[in-house]
């Protein structure tokens, strides 16, 4: 399979942990961003990675959310201290052009 | 501020007829648009785009329509199959250089067979 992977695919964690997510882009491609979804809703940018420079940030990014793409290749999202509010589907995509992302199939995180 | 709006949360369809799915943006700035399709626990999958310089782009059953002067974008499935039930999202971007993705809301659709 050649697609962008996620890894967990679900995650269940209680108030306060810390969770982290990892994200493999398609090969070839330099641009790695992550999204998040909620019930409803369409995607909502995070962040956007090209190579391992982290080059825009979301406000939606707060202080307790930090991503990482070391050696340009994949990347990770970490949640620290989480919230309820935090419970999501995150998804993460890459592209090689800049214009068609291609999506994995996401984490869905539950925070209890 | 919802900058991509698509004002029809579902839309039923039966099969062989066409889908239209429609979009509006307000940001004069978008000039990269696209149209992705979801299913359930999955992550969207693209499915065909369109630059601000044109106003067509066909792709097999799919067609895209821009009309900039009214800031509206269409998605036209002919003829529609029940595979094609799903959600459809649509996203904008705007000048080159700037990655982000503005998604819409969703629009599901539902063909009947």
């Amino acid at each position: 399979d050649t697609g962008v992977s996620q890894d967990p695919r679900h995650k269940i964690t209680k108030r306060g942990q810390n969770v982290t997510f990892r994200c493999d882009p398609i090969s070839e491609h330099n641009r790695l961003y992550w999204y998040r979804q909620t019930l409803g809703q369409g995607p909502e940018f995070l962040t956007y990675f090209q190579n391992e420079a982290q080059l825009e940030k979301s406000r939606l990014l707060s202080d307790r959310f930090s991503a990482e793409r070391p050696k340009g290749s994949f990347s990770t999202l970490e949640i620290q201290r989480t919230e309820q509010g935090d419970s999501a589907m995150y998804l993460c995509a890459s592209s090689f052009t800049g214009n068609e992302a291609f999506f994995g199939q996401g984490t869905r995180l539950t925070v209890v | 501020d919802q900058q991509v709006k698509q004002n029809s949360p579902s839309l039923s369809v039966q099969e062989g007829r066409i889908s239209i799915l429609n979009c509006d943006y307000t940001n004069s700035m978008f000039d990269y648009f696209l149209w992705y399709k979801k299913y359930p626990a999955e992550g969207p999958t693209f499915l065909i785009s369109i630059s601000s310089i044109k106003d067509k782009n066909e792709d097999g059953r799919f067609t895209v329509f821009l009309n900039k002067s009214a800031k509206h974008l269409s998605l036209h499935i002919v003829p529609s199959q029940p595979g094609d039930s799903a959600v459809y999202f649509c996203a904008a971007r705007e000048n080159f250089g700037n990655e982000k993705l503005t998604f819409g809301t969703g629009t599901r659709l539902t063909i009947i067979p």
